[in-house]
């Protein structure tokens, strides 16, 4: 069976303080990607890692990629109130058809 | 302009009745999705449509019909519906064959009373 999942799936943490959300997979893929869902909102696009060993930065997060291991990290530097939400990750399966499946989801809370 | 826009936002219906969600892409996609969540924020893939072309059809119970008229359009009709049914199913597109992201509405919240 085909699993996708978080680590840990909620995380409280202090502004200015660095963390790591950790995506582990069952099954081999060769993409992922990771979401960010504020409460009642749709799901915006952070991070498309396409082959092992990808690294992608923007702003506070950086996610990387790990096809070996099935692990995904999404490093978050110096937390601020604003990256509150809810962080999907979601590796893709069925070749030409995309088919993302999504992890748990980790609740990340930022307090100042 | 919105890319991918769902209708209704919110349906509160009763058990037993049937509604359809309507969604509309404006990115020139060649692909979109169903999907579920629920309350606990789970999402789960229901349905795929490539150039109105069936590709992904998950263990969805038979009283779930998606429709695609065209590429750019994907509607989700629902009969019979069930206190379980309760959910926000999302729509997204995506251009499948550059392994692009997908790209989600903002979602239908259904009540199921």
């Amino acid at each position: 069976e085909l699993k996708v999942e978080q680590n840990p799936l909620f995380l409280s943490m202090q502004e200015g303080k660095n963390y790591t959300i950790y995506c582990n997979y069952s099954t081999t893929s060769d993409r992922l990607y990771w979401y960010r869902q504020d409460p009642g909102k749709s799901l915006e696009s952070l991070f498309v890692l396409l082959s092992n060993g990808a690294v992608k930065q923007e702003g506070r997060l950086m996610a990387s990629l790990d096809t070996k291991a099935r692990l995904s990290t999404l490093h978050i530097t110096a937390a601020v109130h604003d990256l509150s939400a809810t962080y999907f990750c979601a590796p893709s399966y069925g070749g030409a058809t995309n088919k993302l499946i999504f992890g748990t989801g980790t609740l990340l809370a930022v307090q100042p | 302009d919105t890319a991918v826009s769902q209708t209704p936002k919110y349906l509160v219906t009763q058990m037993g009745n049937d509604k359809s969600i309507k969604c509309e892409q404006n990115l020139g996609h060649d692909t979109m999705y169903w999907y579920k969540q629920d309350s606990k924020k789970f999402l789960k893939i229901m349905f795929s449509y490539n150039n109105k072309e069936l590709i992904i059809n998950e263990t969805v119970p038979n009283r779930f019909s998606p429709k695609s008229p065209d590429k750019a359009h994907l509607n989700l009709h629902i009969n019979s519906l069930e206190l379980g049914d309760s959910a926000v199913y999302f729509c997204a597109s995506s251009q499948v064959m550059t392994a692009g992201e997908l790209f989600f509405g903002e979602g239908s919240r259904l009540t199921v009373l």
